[in-house]
């Protein structure tokens, strides 16, 4: 597509359910990267794909939080049992390049409200 | 890990120049960014720099590196209030796999 295309881009949820969000990165892209951002703060890296491997998790805050990019296009950021700190933007990033971040272009994200 | 450290806000008057702060841990960043978040609106990348150069132009907008001191600048030159939004500094991480951002700038223009 023309550009980083994030579902759902508001999504409300009770403490305790489990949540998916969906991030379809730009064509031929084969870097894609998970942020989340907080009010009042910057993107806070969570995990890096390289094709369908996740060459980084380093920023996956505990074991509830889990992504998968199964074709190496498409990938799903799946939170377990959400807690209400878990509010945020998530926001997904795609990038040409293979062997540093280089330029990342950035979907408009998933709010994600925990009540 | 990488920390970056922005200054919070900045106010100016339309026509004045900007200049934004950054300072950041990680000295082993290839590429250093610039990233401009506007209300409603996704990341966009504005400017970056090579970790080699010491200075990078680009129309209004000029990076300053001083890779000794670990600091990176963004001036905007002739400042409009179109570029009222949110600026953030962005190296990469020790691994080179991500892009740390800070806080960021707000940049309020007034007129």
């Amino acid at each position: 597509g023309a550009g980083v295309s994030q579902t759902p881009s508001n999504k409300v949820t009770e403490k305790g359910k489990y949540v998916e969000l969906r991030c379809d990165p730009i064509s031929g892209h084969t870097a894609l990267y998970w942020y989340r951002q907080s009010l009042g703060q910057g993107p806070e890296f969570l995990i890096y794909f390289q094709g369908t491997g996740a060459a980084d998790d380093s920023g996956l805050p505990n074991d509830r939080f889990f992504a998968v990019r199964p074709e190496g296009s498409v990938s799903t950021l799946k939170i377990q049992r959400t807690e209400r700190g878990d509010s945020a933007v998530y926001l997904c990033a795609s990038s040409l390049t293979t062997d540093s971040p280089g330029e990342l272009f950035f979907g408009e994200g998933s709010r994600l409200t925990v009540l | 890990g990488e920390d970056v450290e922005q200054s919070l806000f900045l106010s100016v008057r339309e026509g004045d120049s900007s200049v934004i702060n950054c300072t950041y841990t990680d000295s082993s960043s290839t590429y250093l960014y610039w990233y401009k978040q506007e209300p409603g609106a996704g990341l966009q990348l504005l400017t970056y720099i090579f970790s080699n150069m010491d200075m990078k132009q680009d129309q209004r907008l000029t990076v300053l590196l001083n890779k000794k001191d670990k600091h990176l600048s963004l001036r905007i030159a002739d400042t409009q209030t179109g570029d009222s939004a949110i600026y953030f500094c962005a190296p990469a991480n020790q691994a080179g796999t991500a892009l740390i951002f800070g806080k960021g700038t707000t940049l309020s223009v007034s007129s």
